[in-house]
């Protein structure tokens, strides 16, 4: 029973552009929501999170919005960089240990 | 000075043979996970120890059993591997209440054949 549900396994775009990566979840109890950037043969690292009492987060060329009552979430990257290619993992959490993955999506940025 | 480190980073074995994965974290974290990804790429929590407790243990063999000697240290034991136990294996570390983000470790590819 998979929670956080990322639809799109990949995703290219071009330099400059904005790529945009959607995380869909099931569990209204989830409050906390991260994105994960992974690069091959190694561990991920943290991007950006959102509170379940907001509705967008900023961090430089990063955003992320959450529509809770759509139960979705999206990762805007703006403007994309050829280093921002990497796999991308949405997760949730309803404030306990656990977080909650999905099965990423790869973004490829093409110069 | 790694903040999560894993070995061995690679791990070929035979099936049937005992074989153990160790974490540690400078990071004065005191909550630690196990995760298995899985050929499908999905990342699934296994065990996650806060202070040397064990305080998540999902639906996983009685095979895999972790040992956390210390709040700095996980290691996962892992018995009578199969070939379905082939996977990447990280670990990670929180502050209590991992809600706010892991540090993952760069992952153990455990390749059982």
């Amino acid at each position: 029973d998979q929670q956080v549900k990322q639809n799109s396994p990949s995703l290219s775009v071009q330099e400059g552009r904005i790529s945009i990566l959607n995380c869909d979840y099931t569990n209204s109890m989830f409050d906390y929501f991260l994105w994960y950037k992974k690069y091959p043969a190694e561990g991920p690292t943290f991007l950006i999170s959102i509170s379940s009492i907001k509705d967008k987060n900023e961090d430089g060329r990063f955003t992320v919005f959450l529509n809770k009552s759509a139960k979705h979430l999206s990762l805007h990257i703006v403007p994309s960089q050829p280093g921002d290619s990497a796999v991308y993992f949405c997760a949730a959490s309803d404030s306990g240990y656990a977080l909650n993955f999905g099965k990423g999506t790869s973004l490829l940025v093409t110069p | 000075d790694t903040a999560v480190s894993q070995t061995p980073k690679y791990l070929v074995t035979q099936m049937g043979n005992d074989k153990s994965i160790k974490c540690e974290q400078n990071l004065g974290h005191d909550t630690m996970y196990w995760y298995k990804q899985d050929s499908k790429k999905f990342l699934k929590i296994m065990f996650s120890y806060n202070n040397k407790e064990l305080i998540i243990n999902e639906t996983v063999p009685n095979r895999f059993s972790p040992k956390s000697p210390d709040k700095a240290h996980l290691n996962l034991h892992i018995n009578s591997l199969e070939l379905g136990d082939s996977a990447v294996y990280f670990c990670a570390s929180s502050h209590q209440g991992g809600d706010r983000g892991y540090t993952f470790g760069s992952g153990t590819r455990l390749t059982v054949v």
